[in-house]
């Protein structure tokens, strides 16, 4: 079972609606949640880190659920520059290594 | 300031012969990451290290791949005898201190093993 797992996708949805990610980790013992998004063949850059109490960045709005075990990403007012793929990372308590999903890829079209 | 940086940027080599993947770091940052991503996949830990010890290398994927650090600096990752499946794009990335830290990642180096 892999450690995070996240939908591929694509999600394809035209400018300016509203989309949700959701992205589910196996072990308890996480500790650190984050999204970060990676346009076409270019490194994955932090978009944000996700706090307990869920926290807002302009248009994004990242919950971390432990008791289920997922955080989400809510982007609202999608733009085309939107479009990339939104990796969900997690980091479990007492090791030094983070654990990446596949990634969730979003078109944004006009 | 100067992110994190990596060599070479491409890198084309016939199966069986070595190389040698360079990372620079953030200035001050102490923990460094490398990964491996295939096309279309996500990222794979490879190992990481804190300052120049490696405390988890449990991602490598054999006895071919190894990796150092130095000066709690720079960092290479070799490959021996390079094969056509370790064809990927091989990213670094470093964080001010491990665990919860944010990772700023390089560009990465695309190695091509013909």
């Amino acid at each position: 079972r892999k450690e995070v797992e996240q939908d591929p996708g694509p999600f394809n949805v035209p400018e300016g609606a509203t989309v949700a990610f959701n992205c589910t980790y196996s072990n308890s013992a996480s500790q650190s949640f984050f999204w970060y998004r990676q346009d076409c063949r270019k490194e994955p850059k932090l978009l944000m880190s996700v706090y307990s109490s869920g926290n807002e960045d302009g248009r994004f709005t990242a919950q971390l659920n432990r008791a289920s075990q997922y955080i989400s990403l809510l982007i609202r007012d999608s733009k085309l520059s939107d479009s990339a793929t939104y990796l969900c990372v997690v980091n479990i308590a007492n090791f030094n290594k983070f654990y990446f999903g596949s990634g969730t890829k979003l078109n944004v079209k006009p | 300031g100067a992110g994190v940086s990596q060599s070479p940027s491409n890198k084309v080599t016939e199966k069986g012969k070595d190389v040698e993947l360079r990372c620079d770091p953030i200035s001050g940052h102490t923990a460094l990451y490398w990964y491996r991503q295939s096309l279309g996949q996500g990222l794979e830990f490879l190992i990481y290290f804190q300052g120049n010890s490696a405390p988890d290398k449990s991602g490598l994927p054999s006895d071919r791949f190894s990796a150092e650090r130095t000066g709690g600096s720079v960092s290479t990752l070799t490959i021996q005898r390079t094969q056509q499946e370790d064809s990927a794009v091989y990213l670094c990335a470093s964080s001010l201190v491990p665990r919860t830290d944010t990772q700023y990642f390089g560009p990465g180096t695309r190695l091509t093993v013909l």
